[in-house]
C-alpha cells in the first residue's frame, strides 16, 4: 500500500487479556520497526526486524511481549496477560534497507487496558 | 548516540517562518541529524537530514553550522497544520543497532493565527 497500514486503531481490553496488534509495512520496505508511546512520553524503541536476520528485540520491556513477521512483510505485536502499564500507543514504522533511516510511521494503535 | 537538546516549546505566527533550534555538542564526526514530527494523534513523519551541508527540500531547510555542533530546522512560511512537536535526532546510518532511533521530548511547536 501507499502507507503503513496497523490495526486496530484503538483497542480497549480487560487487564490479564492477551491483544494483537498488526502491521502492514510499505511494499518493497524490507526494514520493520516497533516502537510504543506513553501518554506525554517520547517513543520508545521495542523491536527491528530486517529482511531474513533475526530480530533485534532488546527493547522489549518484559517477556509478556513478542513479535513476529512472517514472509517479510506483514508484522504482529503481541501482548500476553496485558497490564494497565501496557497501555499506549503502538507505532509500526518501515524503511528501505539502507534508506538512511527514513522511516514511514503508521498512525498507531492505541491499546486501554482497563 | 549524541544528546540532542531542544526548547520545550516555541510559538510562531501563521505565515512566518519558523526556527527550530538543536544543541548536539557531543556529535561524533560520523552522526547525521535527522528530524521529524509528529502531529497530535498521528505517527512521527520525516522531515529532512543531513550530515554537514545545508539541506532543503520541500517541506523544510536544515541548516547546520560548521562545527556541527547545533542546527536548526527552518520552516520557511508556517501554516496551522505545522503545528505539532518536532524531534531532532542524531545518529550514525548503518553499523549495529544504527536503527534504534532515539526520541527525546522534542519541542512543541505552536503555529498561532
Amino acid at each position: 500500500g501507499a502507507g503503513v497500514s496497523q490495526s486496530p486503531s484503538n483497542k480497549v481490553t480487560e487487564k490479564g487479556k492477551d491483544v494483537e496488534l498488526r502491521c502492514d509495512p510499505i511494499s518493497g520496505h524490507t526494514a520493520l520497526y516497533w516502537y510504543r508511546q506513553s501518554l506525554g512520553q517520547g517513543l520508545e524503541f521495542l523491536i527491528y526486524f530486517q529482511g531474513n536476520s533475526a530480530p533485534d528485540k532488546s527493547g522489549l520491556p518484559s517477556d509478556r511481549f513478542s513479535a513476529e513477521r512472517t514472509g517479510g512483510s506483514v508484522s504482529t505485536l503481541t501482548i500476553q496477560r496485558t497490564q494497565q502499564e501496557d497501555s499506549a500507543v503502538y507505532l509500526c514504522a518501515s524503511s528501505l534497507q539502507g534508506a538512511a533511516n527514513v522511516l514511514t510511521f503508521g498512525a498507531g494503535s492505541r491499546l486501554t487496558v482497563l | 548516540d549524541a544528546k540532542t537538546t531542544q526548547p520545550t516549546s516555541m510559538d510562531c505566527a501563521e505565515g512566518r517562518a519558523a526556527n527550530l533550534p538543536c544543541n548536539h555538542s557531543t556529535i561524533s564526526g560520523n552522526e547525521y541529524v535527522y528530524w521529524y514530527r509528529q502531529i497530535h494523534s498521528q505517527g512521527p513523519q520525516y522531515i529532512i537530514h543531513g550530515l554537514k551541508n545545508n539541506e532543503t527540500n520541500e517541506m523544510a531547510s536544515l541548516i547546520i553550522t560548521e562545527d556541527r555542533k547545533s542546527s536548526t530546522l527552518i520552516l520557511p512560511h508556517a501554516t496551522l497544520r505545522d503545528t505539532a512537536v518536532y524531534y531532532c535526532i542524531v545518529r550514525v546510518v548503518g553499523g549495529a543497532g544504527s536503527y534504534q532511533l532515539t526520541f527525546g521530548k522534542g519541542t512543541k511547536l505552536s503555529v498561532i493565527p
